[in-house]
């Protein structure tokens, strides 16, 4: 079974800082996705950033970018410039079949 | 917009009532899944259908049921609810490409 830990728990920064969050993974596969999922107060779950395991450059959608680590199994969000909408919890996911595994979740606090 | 809509957003039962949550999507996509989430935790897949082939995880207890009537639609029956039972529940779909989207849930509430 596929696993995707998340080491920390909770994270704060202030707003226009950068912050880094840090996800690992376990597989046997070669070619995967890989995701990272915000979710706000609100409690929707909104798609941040998808990464190709086959694609050697790291994926980035405006402020959020990733370090892509196939070697490693490390699959971490960087998020540039934070705004006070950033806080949510977030999660990195992994498709095990068609369905999603996910890590423990890191709660991110951008305080103004 | 093309989306997947929870019914209702909130939920009250008594305990032992069965209850029922609904989800609809306007995306056609194939598969749709039921989540579990408690609170400050990660979502718990409970099953998944892949067209009308129903995929239940193992450690889904049998009080969870759910039924999909068509493409759109997808329902979470919960036979007998407990205390334990009172989460956010997450409905999602998805294509053969993993493109996944959520709906905004239902948090039920059990008394």
């Amino acid at each position: 079974a596929q696993t995707v830990t998340q080491s920390q728990p909770e994270m704060s920064v202030q707003e226009a800082e950068t912050v880094t969050l840090s996800c690992t993974y376990d597989t046997s596969e070669n070619n995967y996705y890989l995701f990272w999922y915000k979710q706000p107060p609100s409690r929707q779950m909104i798609l941040v950033i998808r990464q190709e395991a086959y694609k050697q450059q790291n994926a980035t959608e405006n402020r959020f970018s990733v370090n892509f680590q196939k070697a490693a199994k490390s699959f971490s969000l960087k998020i540039s410039d934070s705004q006070l909408g950033d806080t949510a919890m977030y999660f990195c996911a992994f498709p095990e079949g068609q369905k999603l595994v996910f890590g423990q979740g890191t709660r991110l606090t951008i305080n103004p | 917009d093309a989306m997947v809509i929870q019914n209702p957003r909130y939920q009250v039962t008594q305990f032992g009532k069965p209850v029922t949550l609904s989800c609809s999507q306007t995306l056609n996509h194939n598969v749709m899944y039921w989540y579990q989430q408690k609170s400050s935790q990660a979502p718990k897949l409970l099953f998944h259908y892949y067209d009308k082939d129903f995929n239940n995880e193992a450690d889904t207890p049998d009080n969870f049921q759910s039924r999909r009537p068509n493409t759109s639609f997808c329902f979470l029956d919960i036979r007998s609810p407990g205390l334990g039972d009172a989460a956010m529940y997450l409905c999602a779909t998805s294509r053969d490409d993993f493109d996944y989207t959520f709906g905004s849930g239902t948090r039920l509430t059990v008394v």
